[in-house]
Formats: C-alpha cells, structure tokens, sequence
C-alpha cells in the first residue's frame, strides 16, 4: 500500500526560528516523486517541490530546505528563519507509477500539517 | 501562462439544488483532476481524466456526483441533487503527461461550495 503520513497536526512557531515539518512514506515502487504544497489561509494549494526517488540530493531554496532519505523513507521541509507569511497547511504527497488498484500515477496526499508561525 | 482556472471560486445554495463546478487545465496538459477538501477527510481524489476520457472514478462519493470532459480544456463536476455534507471546497487540478519534467500537478484557486 501506499501511504504518506505527516505525524505533526498542527506546529506553532515565533518568527524567526527555524521549523521542520515531518514526512514519511510508504510505497513498493522503485520509482517514485514526493511533493510538497503549501495551503496558504487563502486557499490555494501552491506547488513547492517535487523530488524523484532516484535524487537524493538535498535541495535550497532561499529559506526554505529539503531533505530527501530513502533509507528512513522520509523527505522532510526544514523553514530557516521562519515568517509570519509562511503560516499556512503544507502538504506532502507521493506519486509512483505502480499499477496499484487504478491509483497509478496519483497523487496521494498526507494529512497536512499546519503551521502557525507569530510575531 | 495562466493557471488552473476554476468556477464559481464560491457558491451557496439550498438542498436539492443542482450544482455545476467547472475547470479549464492548463494549456497542453493531458491529465485533470478533481479533488474534494473537507476537515474530516482532507484531500480526496474524486475523479481524473486522461485526453478526456475518465480513467478512474473510484473516489466519485455515489451516483448524485458527475463530471464530464468534453474537450481538452474544459471540464465539469456536477452534483445533483446537493445536499448539506457535500459542503467543501473542490479543486481542479492538471498536469502534463507522463515524464521526468512533466509530473508535477498545479491546481486551481479552488471552489467553495456550501449547501444550506
């Protein structure tokens, strides 16, 4: 079965630290892409990242960071020097092109995890 | 280029009603999707299109749900009748078809529905 899991429900955080949002994943396949969005208050589900299971390098951008682990299954969203701005419900997802049960190429979401960052 | 495009972005309306939610994908992507976002159950696949032929409508909640792709950019979801627990925010969703390059899924502004 395929699965994504983001344990944190809900993380609240004072502008300027640094928070890391958790997300683990399940999956047979070999071949695979993990995702992040951001739900901001507004609505809008906002594409962050995409990852393919065969990159592990780690990836920056400006404050925001990832950290890809085939070993742990994870690929976790690590926000430097947080910002009120960056309050929102992020999302990871995972996409495999396993023929699985009529899923295959979906996206199969987490739950979320919403942050709450304040002044 | 422009995005997802959705409408209503909200709509109101009365128990027993008919609903109509409508998409237009971006230009030159092969794949949409519908999802439905409520509390209780997050983000749910209801339906997705291939070159506008529904691939996999497992996830459509029972018979009073429709959706329909008559062409290449444009796409409907329709409830009928409405009733009060289909309440939720509906996106629309597109992306290009399969590739390296090309499997990342942009999604609309979302449509607000509440049924009274």
């Amino acid at each position: 079965a395929q699965k994504v899991t983001q344990a944190q429900t809900e993380i609240s955080v004072v502008e300027k630290e640094d928070v890391t949002l958790d997300c683990v994943y399940e999956t047979r396949d070999t071949t695979y892409y993990l995702f992040w969005y951001k739900q901001p208050p507004s609505g809008e589900l906002v594409f962050l990242i995409r990852r393919n299971s065969f990159d592990e390098q780690n990836e920056i951008s400006g404050r925001y960071s990832w950290n890809f682990q085939k070993s742990t299954s994870s690929f976790n969203f690590t926000i430097t020097a947080s910002q009120v701005v960056d309050s929102a419900v992020y999302f990871c997802a995972l996409r495999t092109l396993l023929l699985d049960g009529g899923s295959q190429g979906n996206l199969i979401f987490g739950k979320g995890t919403k942050l709450s960052v304040k002044p | 280029d422009a995005g997802v495009i959705q409408s209503p972005r909200h709509e109101v309306t009365e128990m027993g009603q008919e609903v109509t939610l409508r998409c237009k994908p971006i230009s030159g992507h092969d794949y949409l999707f519908w999802y439905r976002q409520t509390m209780m159950r997050g983000l749910e696949l209801l339906i997705y299109f291939n070159n506008n032929v529904p691939i996999d409508d497992s996830g459509m909640p029972e018979d009073r749900f429709s959706a329909k792709m008559p062409n290449a950019s444009f796409s409907t979801l329709k409830i009928q009748p409405s009733e009060p627990r289909d309440s939720a925010v509906y996106f629309c969703a597109s992306r290009a078809g399969t590739g390296v390059m090309t499997d990342t899924q942009y999604f609309g502004p979302g449509t607000r529905l509440t049924v009274l």
